[in-house]
């Protein structure tokens, strides 16, 4: 069964700094893997999508990398700004067609 | 702009009580999903629906139940509240797959219930 980690759970770094968010899964049978943002009290943001084909997707200051066969994905964030602070999930699209989710990494931007 | 909206943001129910959730999409979405999120677990899916009067059942079915009537419309009901259901219900809406690939999906805000 697909499983999908985040690691850390919670980061704080001050602004400016460059950072990496890590997600892993278990089982490289995926369709696609995307980044979502959740701000409190708000929805979740879809950032990136990453088709199975793709090695990697960027906007603005946001690049994600994909490496399918070792399970792994990154969220690289630049230069960052008090405003990136929020909770980060990464979801992959299964096999089944069904997304599974990480637990998240919540981000702290230190001004 | 896509906006999924959820009838309610906070919601304090007491235990056996029948709980109502609404979710409202205004893109013309055919799919629709509930999930629930809990500290330290990703998001679960509870159920989804591909078309009008259509449900499949998600990961933890267990407990609630839906309603899709209209397209826009799908409604997520817990039959007899009990306190383990006490959580943060997000709604979700999407097009279905397409040639260029799977579309994401869209969240509204979330309803943080309590069950007492």
């Amino acid at each position: 069964k697909q499983e999908v980690t985040q690691i850390p759970a919670a980061l704080s770094v001050p602004e400016g700094e460059n950072l990496v968010l890590n997600c892993s899964f278990t089982d490289s049978a995926i369709y696609n893997l995307q980044w979502f943002r959740q701000d409190p009290g708000k929805g979740l943001t879809s950032l990136l999508l990453i088709q199975s084909s793709q090695r990697e997707q960027t906007s603005g200051r946001l690049n994600a990398s994909l490496d399918k066969s070792s399970g792994r994905s990154t969220l690289y964030i630049a230069a960052s700004q008090p405003g990136d602070s929020a909770t980060y999930l990464c979801a992959v699209l299964d096999s089944n067609y069904q997304l599974i989710w990480g637990a998240g990494t919540k981000l702290i931007i230190k001004p | 702009d896509v906006k999924v909206t959820q009838s309610s943001r906070y919601l304090v129910k007491r235990t056996g009580e029948k709980v109502f959730l609404e979710c409202v999409q205004d893109m013309d979405h055919e799919n629709m999903f509930w999930y629930r999120q809990d500290p330290g677990l990703g998001l679960r899916l509870i159920y989804f629906s591909y078309d009008v009067k259509m449900k499949e059942k998600g990961d933890i079915p267990e407990g609630y139940s839906v309603s899709r009537e209209k397209k826009e419309r799908f409604s997520l009901i817990l039959e007899s509240a009990s306190t383990n259901q006490t959580s943060m219900y997000l709604c979700a809406s999407s097009f279905p797959k397409g040639l260029a690939g799977f579309e994401t999906q869209y969240f509204g805000p979330g309803t943080r219930l309590l069950v007492l």
